[in-house]
């Protein structure tokens, strides 16, 4: 199976600062990878797919980039209510595999 | 808007089978792709997909779980069902439901699952 690492595990972010998340493949996925974010006590929501398509809802802030095996997540701006952790998951092979997530927290 | 709700024990014994149904509202267990995912999560830890399920029946497993996972649909229920056999407490998780064959746009809040004696 695919192994998808990402880091780093804890971002300590201040609002208003440009935030940047990695996720690693251990072969490529092509640009089958996505985000979702998910909030304390709540399921993960789909963020970005395709490694650079927003899901409907999610604010231009947010951006994906990246194809074969680095992708990268960017907030461009972070407000109070995008502190959450965030998971990449690729849909290039089965079994679908998530990477552990980042976690961005308040600094 | 779709929904899905799991629902199930929350204490199972060693070696006992895991048994969790999800109900869909708001939607058809026919459409939206028709394609049902069981995904758990360890505490504190990451997502690990379990299998999906086709709304026709057909179904495709995480080969780490093959066999001991049975994913079942009741479309005369809008449920569809998960069975893990044999359990430990590694398999002691938050289990959600979810909507999606590759990319999953529903998901269920999940519920915990406590393997213990």
């Amino acid at each position: 199976e695919i192994v998808m690492t990402q880091s780093p595990a804890t971002l300590s972010v201040s609002p208003g600062e440009r935030v940047t998340l990695s996720c690693r493949a251990s072969q490529s996925v092509s640009s089958n990878l996505a985000w979702y974010q998910q909030k304390p006590g709540q399921a993960p929501r789909l963020l970005i797919y395709g490694a650079s398509t927003r899901a409907t809802g999610f604010p231009a802030r947010f951006s994906g980039s990246g194809s074969g095996t680095e992708f990268t997540l960017t907030i461009s701006s972070l407000q109070s209510e995008d502190f959450a952790v965030y998971y990449c998951q690729q849909y290039n092979n089965w079994p679908l595999t998530f990477g552990g997530g980042t976690k961005v927290e308040i600094k | 808007q779709v929904q899905l709700q799991e629902s199930g024990p929350g204490l199972v014994k060693p070696s006992q089978t895991l048994s969790l149904t999800c109900t869909v509202s708001g939607g058809s267990i026919n459409s939206g792709g028709g394609y049902w995912n069981w995904i758990r999560q360890h505490p504190g830890k990451g997502l690990e997909w379990i299998g999906y399920i086709y709304y026709s029946g057909s179904t495709y497993y995480n080969p780490s779980l093959q066999s001991r996972v049975t994913i079942s649909v009741d479309t005369s229920k809008n449920q569809f069902s998960l069975k893990l056999s044999s359990v430990t407490a590694a398999d002691t998780a938050v289990y959600h439901c979810a909507r999606g064959r590759t990319l999953v746009d529903y998901w269920g809040q999940g519920t915990l699952v406590t393997v213990s004696s």
